[in-house]
C-alpha cells in the first residue's frame, strides 16, 4: 500500500504566479488535512477535507488560498498570486475513519 | 482552543545516554496526544499516540511517553539513544470527535553526538 503522495516535491514560483500542490491520499483514506510549516516552526493546520467537502478551513488565509478534494483525483491546494511569505513546506496527511494521520513527504514552495 | 508547548527547542545528548523531550498541552476538552519525528527534508512519522487507557504508551524505535492529566504533560523518553535518533520531534494534540486536526508544538531538535 503506497503512502501519501505529494507532488511536486519542490516548487519555485515568482511573486504573482500561481502554485498548485497535489496530494494523493493512501488507498482507502477519505480524509485529507493540509498543514504549513514555516522555517523553524511547527506545523500549522490549514484545512480539513473529505471527498467533495470542506469540513474545516479555519486555518486557511482568507485570500488567495483554496483547497479541494474532488470525487476523483488528488486533493489540490491552490495559492494564487504568491508572495514571499508563502514560502514554506506544505504537508498533506490522510486518515481513514479513525484519527491517525499519515503524512506525505511535503512540497517545499519557494517564492522568488 | 488547544495549544502545545515544547519546552526545549534543542536537546543535545551523547550516544547511549537517556533522553526526555518535554511536552505540555492545554485544552478545555479531552484530548488525544501524539509524538511525531521528522528527519531532514522528509515528512512526519508517527512515533506513538495516546487515545485512552494506560497512561504509559510505547512506540516505535524504543520510545515511550507518559500521559499525565494532572500536569497536562506528555513527555517523550528513550533510555538509550542512537546517532540515528537525531531528528526533529513534534508533540501534537487533537480533540477528536468529528475533526481530528492536529495542533503542533514548535518542535525539539534532538542531536545525538558520538
Amino acid at each position: 500500500n503506497a503512502g501519501v503522495m505529494q507532488n511536486p516535491r519542490h516548487l519555485v514560483r515568482r511573486r504573482g504566479q500561481e502554485a498548485r500542490l497535489r496530494c494523493s491520499p493512501m488507498k482507502g483514506h477519505s480524509h485529507v488535512y493540509w498543514y504549513r510549516q514555516l522555517p523553524e516552526e511547527g506545523l500549522k493546520f490549514m484545512v480539513y477535507l473529505q471527498k467533495e467537502n470542506i469540513i474545516d478551513e479555519s486555518g486557511m488565509p482568507k485570500e488567495r488560498f483554496s483547497a479541494e478534494f474532488p470525487k476523483e483525483g488528488p486533493s489540490i491546494l491552490r495559492i494564487q498570486q504568491v508572495v514571499r511569505g508563502d514560502s514554506a513546506a506544505y504537508f498533506c496527511a490522510s486518515s481513514p475513519v479513525d484519527n491517525e494521520q499519515f503524512f506525505g513527504p511535503g512540497t517545499r514552495l519557494t517564492v522568488l | 482552543a488547544q495549544s502545545v508547548t515544547q519546552l526545549d527547542s534543542q536537546v543535545p545528548v551523547f550516544e547511549e545516554a537517556p533522553v526526555e523531550l518535554r511536552c505540555n498541552y492545554s485544552s478545555s476538552v479531552s484530548v488525544y496526544l501524539f509524538w511525531y519525528v521528522q528527519y531532514p527534508n522528509q515528512g512526519l512519522q508517527l512515533l506513538l499516540k495516546y487515545l485512552s487507557g494506560s497512561t504509559l504508551v510505547k512506540g516505535i524505535n524504543g520510545f515511550e511517553a507518559e500521559f499525565n492529566k494532572s500536569q497536562t504533560s506528555f513527555h517523550l523518553r528513550k533510555p538509550s539513544v542512537h546517532i540515528s535518533d537525531t531528528a526533529e520531534y513534534f508533540c501534537a494534540v487533537s480533540s477528536g470527535g468529528s475533526n481530528y486536526k492536529l495542533t503542533f508544538g514548535k518542535g525539539t531538535l534532538l542531536t545525538v553526538n558520538p
